[in-house]
């Protein structure tokens, strides 16, 4: 699965969206992109998936540049239950193999009042 | 709630002991991922279930072992226990292995002392 690179850290201020970028530059034409978050050592959450197109669902949005190199996780009237570690995972799809998930460090996201 | 069921929440035992974590699918996953999430190591995939079989193996113990049985529920056995097994232990299901979209839906989660 290709490496992914994403900020240590950033802030948002509550109500305002939260723009949350990923770099997968090594991304091959198979690989998903998936986003996870993980409120203070609670079990990683699901939050949305995509290959190339732009998808959205009632948690988030997530936007894939056309090379698919970059992608951004937009959620759009962030609260303070959104503060958490949020994980940018590239994953290939194959018949018949493992299918486990590679966390990286994350983004902590901290909404501030 | 994403429908995985995870006991014991906590679990406090000493160093040489043997303990056993449990996990319980959502209704319908056939494929159990145990993860390991220690301080120093960032969340680490230890081990795959599918339909009762092993699937896959990443950074897991020989000290460690897991199985799956018949009703998809899985245990994952952890044997003369050290300090630096101390972590949080996750499993995630999801519908079927090999599907182009397989979510993975994660419990909430054992965390381990070892004293």
């Amino acid at each position: 699965d290709a490496k992914t690179t994403q900020p240590p850290s950033m802030d948002c201020a509550e109500g305002r969206a939260a723009n949350l970028p990923c770099n997968h530059s090594t991304i091959s034409g198979n690989e998903y992109v998936y986003w996870y978050r993980q409120i203070h050592s609670q079990g990683p959450q699901y939050i949305i998936h995509g290959l190339k197109n732009n998808e959205t669902n009632e948690m988030a949005s997530l936007i894939i540049t056309e090379d698919r190199k970059s992608s951004t996780l937009i959620l759009p009237h962030a609260t303070l239950r959104d503060t958490a570690v949020y994980y940018c995972i590239v994953r290939a799809y194959s018949s018949g193999s493992a299918r486990q998930l590679t966390f990286g460090s994350g983004t902590q996201l901290t909404v501030l009042p | 709630d994403s429908g995985v069921t995870q006991t014991p929440k906590h679990l406090i035992t000493a160093t040489g002991q043997r303990v056993t974590l449990r996990c319980s699918p959502r209704s319908g996953d056939l494929s159990v991922y145990w993860y390991q999430q220690s301080l120093d190591q960032g969340l680490q995939f230890l081990i795959q279930y599918y339909n009762g079989e092993e699937r896959a193996k990443g950074n897991i113990l020989e000290r460690f072992s897991a199985q799956q049985f018949p009703d998809l529920h899985s245990e994952l056995n952890l044997s003369s226990l050290e300090l630096g097994d101390s972590a949080l232990y996750f499993c995630a299901s999801s519908v079927e292995a090999g599907v182009q979209t397989d979510t993975q839906y994660f419990g909430p989660g054992t965390r381990l002392t070892v004293l």
